[in-house]
C-alpha cells in the first residue's frame, strides 16, 4: 500500500522568500518519490523525482527536494520564491512494484510581490 | 508537436447523454493512464493500459470505458453521464518502470449540466 500526504493545501510567501512545501509518505516497499507542478488549465509536469542514489534531488527551476527516509517525507524548497512559481504542486509516489503513481491533494502556492 | 494531446478540450453536455474523450501521444510510450481531477483539484487515477491491455482498473463506475486501439491512443467513453462526473480528465502516458515520469495531457474540463 501506499499514501501521500502534503501538509497544507495553502502556502503563500512574498517574492524572494524561501519555499517550503511539506510531503510526507507511506509506502511499504522502496518507494519512488516524484514532484509536479500545475499551472493554471494545464496539465500537470515533473519538477523533480527520487528514485536512488543521492537523496537531495535537483529539479528545474531552481527547485529541489530531500529524501529523508527516517522521516518518510520529501519536502520541496526553492531559495527565493518568483512570481512564476504561483502554481499548484503535488507530491507522488509510486512503488517500485506498483503500476500506478498515488498523489497527494496538492498545495496551492501564492507568492506576493 | 504536443507530446499527449487529448480532445475537445472543453466538453459541456447534459446528464444521460454518452461521452467520449479522446487521447494520443507521440512519445512511443507503452503505458497509458486515465486520471481524474475534481474541483478541489484532487487527483485519482482511473485507469491503466500497457500495450494496449488494461492493468489498472479502479473503483470506477462501469459507465465509463476506456478503449485503446493500439498503443498510441487511449480513448475513455463516459456512457450515461450524472452531474458528479463533471471534473478535469487527465490523459497521461509513461515508460514501463515504476521510476518513470508521467506525461500528462493539457485536460479535458467535462461540464454535466
Amino acid at each position: 500500500a501506499q499514501s501521500v500526504t502534503q501538509l497544507g493545501s495553502h502556502v503563500s510567501v512574498s517574492e524572494g522568500a524561501l519555499v517550503l512545501l511539506r510531503c510526507n509518505y507511506s509506502s511499504s516497499v522502496p518507494p519512488y518519490l516524484f514532484w509536479y507542478v500545475q499551472y493554471p488549465n494545464q496539465g500537470l509536469q515533473l519538477l523533480l523525482k527520487y528514485t536512488t542514489g543521492a537523496t537531495l534531488v535537483k529539479g528545474i527551476n531552481g527547485f529541489e527536494a530531500e529524501f529523508k527516509k527516517s522521516e518518510t517525507s520529501f519536502h520541496l524548497t526553492k531559495p527565493s520564491a518568483h512570481m512564476s512559481d504561483a502554481a499548484e504542486y503535488f507530491c507522488a509516489v509510486r512503488n517500485t512494484n506498483a503500476g500506478k503513481s498515488t498523489f497527494g491533494d496538492g498545495t496551492t502556492l501564492t507568492v506576493k510581490p | 508537436d504536443t507530446a499527449v494531446s487529448q480532445t475537445p478540450k472543453y466538453l459541456v453536455t447534459q446528464m444521460g447523454n454518452d461521452k467520449s474523450i479522446k487521447c494520443e501521444q507521440n512519445l512511443g510510450h507503452d503505458t497509458m493512464y486515465w486520471y481524474k481531477q475534481d474541483s478541489k483539484k484532487f487527483l485519482k487515477i482511473m485507469f491503466s493500459y500497457n500495450n494496449k491491455e488494461l492493468i489498472i482498473n479502479e473503483t470506477v463506475p462501469n459507465r465509463f470505458s476506456p478503449k485503446s486501439p493500439d498503443k498510441a491512443h487511449l480513448n475513455l467513453h463516459i456512457n450515461s453521464l450524472e452531474l458528479g462526473d463533471s471534473a478535469v480528465y487527465f490523459c497521461a502516458s509513461s515508460r514501463e518502470g515504476a521510476n518513470e515520469k508521467l506525461f500528462f495531457g493539457s485536460g479535458t474540463q467535462l461540464s454535466v449540466l
